[in-house]
């Protein structure tokens, strides 16, 4: 167990739709980190947030938006579902320095009919 | 183009055999990650090598950084069933915090 959760573990939806996916960092950890995999890109880095703010930004489509509330837990809201947005998603957190040691969470997997 | 490129893509062995998988790039690293990760679950880190030619040792698994740091190996001796799964290099680009991982190798290790 990494300490980071995710829920839901499972979500099917249909095309179009909107769904919020929700993580919990390891207590402590001010980075969130979000991934999506697939068979055909792999794991790919989306957005990173630091105790609220954005940090970085990957491959992230502008139908995808995420946020850090105070307490440190993230959603990552995904809109407009495509059929190609069916995938693993994943999010990490990290502590603030020191290390480059990030914790996965245990993924939520889309399913887009 | 992918940043890093991992080799084999796929592979199958028998218990108790060797094993070494790669990761590749144009690119130097101030530092490399070793991932692996196992089906329904996320990645979990083995291992950070930072200085070129550095060699780590983890129980059967060993690391290497190239002298270069552009390319590193990962050697596992006898393995077994429990080494299956997907096996990702990663590295950080600390400019901009952003991780960036190979496509992987899967690795399947029959009883």
């Amino acid at each position: 167990d990494s300490g980071v959760t995710q829920t839901p573990k499972h979500l099917i939806t249909a095309t179009g739709q909107r769904v919020t996916l929700r993580c919990s960092p390891r207590s402590g950890d001010l980075s969130v980190y979000w991934y999506q995999q697939s068979l055909d890109q792999g794991l790919q880095f989306l957005i990173q947030y630091y105790n609220g703010e954005e940090r970085a930004k990957g491959n992230i489509l502008e139908r995808f938006s995420a946020q850090q509330f105070p307490d440190l837990h993230s959603e990552l809201n995904l809109s407009s579902l495509e059929l190609g947005d069916s995938a693993l998603y994943f999010c990490a957190s990290r502590t603030a320095h020191g290390t480059d040691t990030q914790y996965f969470g245990p993924g939520t997997r889309l399913t887009v009919l | 183009t992918q940043l890093l490129e991992q080799s084999p893509q796929f592979l199958s062995i028998q218990e108790g055999e060797n094993l070494t998988v790669y990761c590749n790039s144009s690119s130097v690293f101030s530092s490399l990650q070793w991932y692996r990760q196992e089906p329904g679950e996320g990645p979990v880190l083995l291992v950070t090598v930072v200085t070129g030619g550095e060699v780590k040792k983890l129980k059967r698994l060993t690391f290497q950084f190239g002298d270069a740091r552009k390319d590193s190996s990962l050697h596992i001796t006898a393995a077994q069933p429990g080494d299956t799964g997907l096996y990702l290099c990663a590295v950080m680009k600390t400019s901009y915090d952003k991780v960036i991982f190979g496509p992987g190798t899967s690795l399947s290790v029959i009883p």
